[in-house]
């Protein structure tokens, strides 16, 4: 069974630019989070998703967006890049069981965003 | 802020060594999960622990969970160089529904030498 699975690896870009993450969940999972982990500040929750749908974001401004495909494969989009947001994009996915006592997260490899 | 702060913040030890860390967080949970990271790349789940459960086997890992103190220790017996990692736990609150989601601490770096 396929893991979960992000492109690109590695992103560069400029401050001011558009940078746009995918992930690809486990199959069978509908909900995918997105976390940030920068250096010297740990992971972060950024959103979660489920069918199709923003279920819960994290303390992050508006720049940081995304969507949930009929596929469930997901998007993250950050708008007017700033310097600070270099970091490790990691994207999650779950199968709900019935119950959140149970629930896993399984992680992609993650998108290494460079904003120079 | 961070449910979750783990203890060490880094650990050394040589192989065939018992490996501890230690996690404590704030709020109520319905779980504690730990996780693995090798080298700023992707997260590898362990182990699970549900609220109403006290300790947990997998393999030469064993997670203990004391909600009375809000803690939680990863034992990691036994070892091995390909152990070096760093080690995350993550809690999930009780905030059920939209508030879900899962916070992490900010890691124990793991480095066993051969």
């Amino acid at each position: 069974e396929a893991g979960v699975t992000q492109s690109p690896t590695h992103l560069i870009k400029t401050r001011g630019q558009q940078a746009t993450l995918r992930c690809s969940p486990i199959s069978g999972h509908t909900s995918v989070y997105w976390y940030q982990q920068a250096l010297g500040l740990g992971l972060q929750f950024l959103l979660w998703y489920d069918e199709g749908e923003e279920r819960n974001r994290g303390n992050f401004p508006p720049r940081f967006s995304g969507r949930q495909f009929p596929n469930y494969s997901s998007e993250l989009n950050v708008n007017a890049l700033e310097l600070e947001d270099s970091a490790l994009y990691l994207c999650a996915s779950s199968q709900w069981t019935g119950t959140r006592s149970k629930e896993t997260q399984y992680f992609g490899p993650g998108t290494r965003l460079l904003v120079l | 802020s961070q449910q979750g702060e783990e203890d060490p913040q880094a650990l050394s030890i040589q192989e065939g060594e018992n490996a501890t860390m230690n996690c404590s967080y704030k709020t109520s949970i319905n779980n504690l999960q730990w996780y693995r990271q090798n080298s700023g790349r992707g997260l590898v789940h362990l182990i699970l622990i549900r609220s109403n459960e006290r300790e947990k086997h997998s393999g030469r890992l064993r997670v203990t969970l004391d909600t009375s103190k809000k803690s939680s220790s990863l034992l990691i017996t036994a070892s091995r160089a390909a152990d070096t990692a760093s080690y995350f736990c993550a809690t999930d609150g009780q905030g059920g529904g939209s508030n879900y989601k899962l916070t992490f601490g900010k890691g124990t770096l793991l480095t066993v030498n051969p």
